[in-house]
């Protein structure tokens, strides 16, 4: 059963620039999650995708954003991109909405410089 | 906010003795916990979980305790071995959504 894919696995974007991130959970998971990581900051919820609908957001600005498609796979797209967005961003994706045991992705390193 | 918090950035132990992980959390609707471990370059994988209905799971050499009064869980490892190091990081869930702490840095020295 393959894992949780992300592409891609490195990006380097400038500062204003706008990205999009993809996600392909495990067959048969439903729910997608993402968070964004960064040193001290542990991992911090972004929002949670489940048939398609977006059910929880975190406290991110809306330059923030992200859909699910029929068939589970997510994007996540960031505009306008600052220095600060500079993250680990890992998708997870579990079987049901309250993502107990969430499986994860590697992540996407993304670099804004 | 931070709703679950991991005070502690970094922890050694020798190899052999006990890590003991602590994580804090201010929510009192969280009734399900996890504990994830992250290598570099590598995603979080799922280590162990406790629900709120329980005060102690075990799984080989890792257990979890559950102090719901005090709203404190710990991840305890015996014996700690090499391979265990690694960033680990508590988890807090509810009906909505799970929070994460930022994750302690456990190194085991031979």
């Amino acid at each position: 059963k393959a894992g949780v894919t992300q592409t891609p696995r490195y990006l380097i974007k400038t500062r204003g620039q706008q990205v999009t991130l993809s996600c392909s959970p495990i067959s048969g998971h439903r729910s997608v999650s993402w968070y964004q990581q960064t040193p001290g900051q542990g991992l911090q919820f972004l929002f949670e995708y489940f048939s398609e609908t977006q059910r929880n957001k975190g406290n991110f600005p809306g330059r923030f954003s992200g859909r699910q498609f029929s068939n589970s796979r997510s994007e996540m797209n960031v505009s306008t991109l600052e220095l600060g967005d500079s993250a680990l961003y890992l998708c997870a994706s579990s079987l049901n909405l309250r993502n107990t045991e969430a499986f994860f992705g590697q992540g996407t390193r993304l670099t804004v410089v | 906010d931070q709703q679950v918090k991991q005070n502690s950035p970094s922890l050694s132990v020798q190899e052999g003795r006990i890590s003991i992980l602590n994580c804090d959390y201010t929510n009192s609707m969280f009734d399900y916990f996890l504990w994830y471990k992250k290598y570099p370059a590598e995603g979080p994988t799922f280590l162990i979980s406790i629900s709120s209905i329980k005060d102690k799971n075990e799984d080989g050499r890792f257990t979890v305790f559950l102090n719901k009064s005090a709203k404190h869980l710990s991840l305890h490892i015996v014996p700690s071995q090499p391979g265990d190091s690694a960033v680990y990081f508590c988890a807090a869930s509810d009906n909505n959504d799970m929070r994460f702490g930022a994750g302690t840095r456990l190194t085991v020295k031979p």
